[in-house]
């Protein structure tokens, strides 16, 4: 069963915030986070493998609740820079993608 | 470290035509994916393997969709006959175990 996202898309403000979330039907045992830009291909940002543990990367942070099954990608202060599709991605044994949020930051 | 290698980038063909997509993965690691990703949509496991054994190929279409891993390194991808839904990039991705994928530049079909 694919994870699904919210928002499906998101446009911003350089400088605002946004929070992209991820929830699986099936238990998670660890998530990870891509970002793919246009004709590229993803590009790993992090994993989170506990409960409730946040990690970080540049302004960009995560959180993971395994009893909701659920994780969030929290960026700050978004730039340029940000623009893409985010993916969140699940599983230790099968490893399948969510349904990716586009996110835009405008000038 | 050279990164995942994957040719060719760009294949336009006739639809009822066959392809191959080759890979060649970060040198160690021991587990390999192909994923379909359509315009607009995230990226949907064909399959992946462990070394050279396959671990989930339920998402593959097994009456045109083919690959194969040999020795535990290289991988290819066939499609034959192609169709118009196949259409799509292919992408090839590498990981040492649990951790980061690592992707390829990707395969990009054309089928007219």
């Amino acid at each position: 069963q694919q994870p699904v996202q919210s928002p499906q898309a998101v446009i911003l403000r350089e400088g605002e915030d946004a929070v992209i979330n991820c929830s699986s039907s099936k238990a998670l045992y660890s998530v990870h986070w891509y970002r793919q830009k246009h004709g590229e291909a993803p590009v790993f940002l992090m994993i989170l493998l506990k409960g409730g543990e946040q990690k970080g990367h540049e302004k960009i942070s995560a959180s993971f609740n395994e009893k909701k099954q659920q994780s969030s990608l929290y960026l700050t202060a978004s730039q340029l820079s940000y623009s893409g599709t985010y993916f969140c991605g699940t599983g230790t044994y099968k490893y399948i993608f969510g349904t990716g949020t586009r996110l835009k930051v405008l000038a | 470290e050279a990164g995942v290698a994957q040719s060719p980038r760009y294949k336009i063909i006739e639809k009822r035509q066959s392809v191959a997509f080759w890979c060649n993965p970060i040198s160690g690691h021991a587990t390999l994916y192909w994923y379909q990703q359509i315009l607009g949509q995230g990226p949907k496991l064909l399959i992946q393997f462990q070394n050279n054994g396959v671990v989930d190929d339920s998402q593959l279409p097994k009456d045109r969709f083919s690959a194969e891993r040999l020795k535990g390194v290289d991988s290819t991808l066939k499609i034959q006959p192609a169709k118009l839904e196949d259409s799509a990039v292919y992408l090839c991705a590498s990981s040492p175990g649990a951790g980061e994928l690592f992707f390829g530049e990707g395969s990009r079909l054309t089928v007219l």
